[in-house]
């Protein structure tokens, strides 16, 4: 166990729709990043918070945003969503702001019907 | 430039056999090259990490050789056992980590 935790483990949604989902990171990491995994683009990384800043941006679609609250945890929000978007979203914490070991939590499964 | 190109796709290897993954990238100003596990159902987890500073790592059966000038790393797993079977991502970071495509290792016994 990463001791990040994300919920909903699955999501079943149609196009056009709108969906969050959370992450708790591990206790006293003040970083939290997002990367989508899908069968064709790999691991692609979306975007990292630092103690409630956004810190570095990825392959982030504007239908896609995100945020990071004063108790750490994050919540990733995608809008207007396309069959496109499904795929396993997670999580990753760490304690530093830059580079160090990335603890992922186990996933959203997203699909878009 | 901000790619880590990973090889092969998928890689099948007798039980005591070598498996060997290999990484490539652009950016000189990467600094810190991860190599991550991940098993099905799971998220990645930090094998071995290594930077640019050495030129190899071993930890128990896993070894990173790392090639500056070449820009290329790559991992070895010593007597490949049948639990070792999930997809290994290399990484690269200069800060946000990027990640290689993934190999999906099956070790038969």
């Amino acid at each position: 166990d990463s001791g990040v935790t994300q919920t909903p483990k699955h999501l079943i949604t149609a196009t056009g729709q709108r969906v969050t989902l959370r992450c708790s990171p591990r206790s006293g990491d003040l970083s939290v990043y997002w990367y989508q995994q899908s069968l064709d683009q790999g691991l692609q990384f979306l975007i990292q918070y630092y103690n409630g800043e956004e810190r570095a941006k990825g392959n982030i679609l504007e239908r896609f945003s995100a945020q990071q609250f004063p108790d750490l945890h994050s919540e990733l929000n995608l809008s207007s969503l396309e069959l496109g978007d499904s795929a396993l979203y997670f999580c990753a914490s760490s304690v530093v702001g830059l580079g160090g070991e990335l603890f992922f939590g186990s996933g959203t499964q997203l699909s878009v019907l | 430039q901000q790619q880590v190109k990973q090889s092969p796709q998928s890689l099948i290897v007798q039980k005591g056999g070598i498996s060997i993954i290999n990484c490539a990238y652009e950016n000189t100003a990467f600094d810190y090259f991860p190599w991550y596990q991940q098993f099905p159902g799971k998220g990645p987890a930090l094998l071995i990490a290594i930077r640019p500073d050495v030129s190899e790592k071993k930890e128990g059966r896993f070894t990173i050789s790392f090639n500056k000038s070449a820009k290329q790393f790559s991992l070895h797993i010593m007597d490949s056992q049948p639990g070792d079977s999930a997809t290994y991502f290399c990484a690269a970071s200069g800060g946000k980590l990027i990640f290689g495509q993934g190999t999906e290792l099956s070790v038969k016994p």
